[in-house]
């Protein structure tokens, strides 16, 4: 399997809802990223966990909040967004550690079409 | 500062026709320089990956080359097709500290029939 998922592929939230983005890959990769992707703009870095844990934060407003409960899933919480936040949201994944190839190729899933009102 | 800056930002070709993107990049340090396609709509999907001292790689229709010297990439589509249509991104990993890619702003293409 060399394919990072990704679900829902549509979400619209109001501004008070409660939502949860999730990602999943069985590549056996230990870190994974969070991307925002505003409409003709390249992706944004949001947050990466290596080796299930929180390396980097790009200085991410907490109304995200990323949890990886293991290396296969990544998910990020959302509460309290607001209309700008309506953007796509990509997971990628790749090798770390012991493993890491020289290229570190990230895998992108499809993303997350996320409207807010 | 790290950048990637490709262009054209947007190009329209007929369909069966060549057409070549540029991207050029300050990062340092250079680990590799990939070239991404992007659907509307869809995450990126890697086309080639270069290193320091590959200067040309083909996938298909698509040829990258780079020169590390002046800094310059180019990605280089044969014989145009309408799926072809899509944002072409430039990506240059650098090894400070940690793997951290540096994504270009893109070229969208539209292949016309």
């Amino acid at each position: 399997d060399t394919e990072v998922t990704q679900t829902p592929k549509h979400l619209v939230m109001g501004m008070t809802n409660k939502k949860s983005l999730k990602c999943e890959q069985h590549m056996g990769h230990r870190a994974m990223y969070w991307y925002k992707q505003k409409a003709k703009k390249p992706p944004e870095l949001m947050f990466v966990y290596s080796y299930e844990k929180l390396s980097i934060n790009e200085s991410v407003p907490s109304r995200f909040s990323p949890e990886c409960p293991n290396s296969s899933l990544l998910n990020l919480h959302l509460h309290a967004l607001q209309p700008e936040d309506s953007a796509l949201y990509l997971c990628a994944s790749s090798q770390e550690g012991k493993k890491r190839s020289s290229y570190n190729e990230q895998f992108f899933g499809p993303g997350t079409r996320l409207t807010v009102l | 500062k790290n950048q990637v800056e490709q262009s054209p930002q947007s190009l329209i070709i007929l369909e069966g026709k060549n057409c070549t993107l540029q991207c050029n990049y300050t990062v340092s340090p250079f680990s590799n320089l990939r070239w991404y396609k992007q659907d509307t709509g869809r995450g990126p999907v890697s086309l080639t990956i270069m290193t320091f001292s590959e200067n040309t790689k083909s996938n298909g229709r698509y040829t990258a080359t780079l020169d590390a010297d002046t800094k310059q990439s180019s990605l280089h589509i044969t014989a145009s097709q309408l799926s072809d249509s899509a944002s072409y991104i430039c990506v240059v990993v650098t090894t400070s500290g940690t793997y951290k890619y540096i994504f270009g702003t893109g070229t969208r293409l539209k292949v016309l029939a």
